[in-house]
């Protein structure tokens, strides 16, 4: 059975900083891209980024390039979220999920749990 | 604004079928995937690919796409069926995008 578990977040002020992880069991981490999406208070789902199997190649939502960094150790089948510069607007739920790709057609399963980052002064 | 576009709020009655779409030129090129949000909980996935819904997503939920728009039909919609729905879909350059979802209430 795969379980994602995430960890980090919390209330951090404007301009700060902060890290989520999401550690991942039950199937070959460095088999798989992964990828973040967040949830604003109240709002729909947004892509944030995402991360090849083995590191080499990221994407990102326009919003957040340049202040966002996603990254993962194979070796402890974690995933992570850097966020920096953070804004009133990054307020959200963060979840990680494994990104699987059927025939070129993409999607998502395995969800994390979310976990809340708060900015505010 | 959401580069793939789905109506807020659709209701249906118990037992009855319901749609619901998602529209974007980036559908012409790619299937969309479709997500369930119930309050408080992560999204599952229900349906990804031209129709394939992953084990235990229930076979009253089914999808299809003409054109730009793809659309996810549930035939005899239950009360636990009543969640938000989100679709999504991935272009060329490699980025994602989700419609803005669409709460789906069972009458």
């Amino acid at each position: 059975e795969v379980q994602v578990v995430q960890s980090g977040g919390g209330f951090v002020q404007p301009g700060g900083s902060l890290r989520v992880s999401c550690a991942v069991s039950g199937l070959r981490f460095s088999n798989y891209w992964m990828t973040w999406v967040r949830q604003a208070p109240g709002k729909g789902l947004e892509w944030v980024a995402d991360i090849k199997h083995d590191g080499s190649e990221t994407h990102y939502v326009d919003s957040v390039k340049g202040r966002f960094t996603v990254s993962r150790d194979n070796t402890k089948n974690s995933l992570y979220l850097q966020i920096s510069s953070l804004r009133a607007e990054d307020t959200a739920v963060y979840y990680c999920a494994r990104e699987l790709d059927w025939a070129g057609n993409y999607y998502f399963d395995s969800w994390g749990q979310g976990t809340l980052v708060t900015v505010s002064s | 604004s959401s580069e793939l576009t789905q109506d807020p709020a659709v209701s249906v009655a118990l037992g009855q079928t319901v749609r619901i779409t998602c529209q974007g030129d980036r559908l012409r090129t790619s299937y969309a995937s479709w997500y369930q949000q119930k309050p408080q909980q992560a999204p599952i996935l229900v349906l990804y690919g031209k129709n394939t819904r992953p084990s235990g997503i229930p076979d009253r939920f089914s999808g299809s796409t003409s054109g730009n728009t793809a659309s996810l039909t549930i035939s005899g919609a239950q009360a636990e069926d009543e969640a938000d729905y989100y679709c999504n879909s991935r272009d060329s350059s490699g980025d994602f995008a989700f419609g803005g979802g669409t709460k789906l209430t069972v009458l």
